[in-house]
């Protein structure tokens, strides 16, 4: 069984739309992030959610919104999409806030035309 | 300036070849993660650590906190452990992470 899933795998759009990427994880964990991957290969945090609620949220722009409906899925929306957002946007979730293992999505590959 | 340095960026190695990458970190951390990444994109996490050493296979991670230093190894390296590693750090304060710029691992037949 598939710990943390994303879903797209591949996401192709053209610049102005808006996308979401879906996170779940099934290993009952309370804490669920989301990174951005460069073309470099470096890693960003870009939010974190802890029992539904944000505690992470760093300076990205406000085109990005996370949303957890529930403590197993976080998803990442994306408005006006521009050609800066092409990256590999990885989700991930752990047991507890920090100092603990992080479990990682198999990523989502964004291409903005 | 990087509060999380890695060196080698890149290193390639004969198949059984020992391979040592090296993280140095400058904030304090209440943990250290050591990250892999495949060629096909996936990350997977090898170790966590605050003190000492742990060792899994082939694997093994050693941390000086006094020093602000980690390192990972490979023994008897293998084509498969081509891969991007990764550091990482959890500071003491706050809920950050803090990522290295990865090294890349080519180990060659």
């Amino acid at each position: 069984d598939t710990a943390v899933s994303q879903t797209p795998k591949y996401l192709v759009t053209q610049m102005g739309n808006d996308k979401s990427i879906k996170c779940e994880q099934n290993l009952g964990h309370d804490t669920m992030y989301w990174y951005k991957q460069d073309s470099k290969k470096f890693l960003k945090i870009m939010f974190s959610y802890n029992n539904k609620e944000l505690i992470i949220n760093e300076t990205v722009p406000n085109r990005f919104s996370p949303k957890s409906p529930d403590k197993a899925h976080l998803n990442l929306h994306i408005n006006s999409l521009e050609l800066g957002d092409s990256a590999v946007y990885f989700c991930a979730s752990s047991l507890s806030i920090a100092g603990v293992t992080q479990y990682f999505g198999p990523g989502t590959r964004l291409t903005v035309l | 300036k990087n509060e999380v340095e890695q060196s080698p960026q890149n290193l390639t190695a004969q198949e059984g070849e020992f391979i040592t990458i090296n993280c140095s970190y400058s904030v304090g951390i209440s943990a250290l993660h050591w990250l892999q990444q495949h060629p096909g994109g996936g990350i997977v996490s090898l170790f966590m650590l605050s003190s000492g050493k742990k060792k899994h296979g082939r694997l093994i991670a050693t941390i000086n906190i006094q020093e602000k230093h980690s390192s990972l190894h490979i023994t008897a390296s293998h084509p498969r452990d081509s891969a991007v590693y990764i550091c990482a750090v959890s500071p003491n304060t706050g809920n950050q992470f803090y990522f290295g710029t990865g090294t890349s691992l080519t180990v060659i037949p």
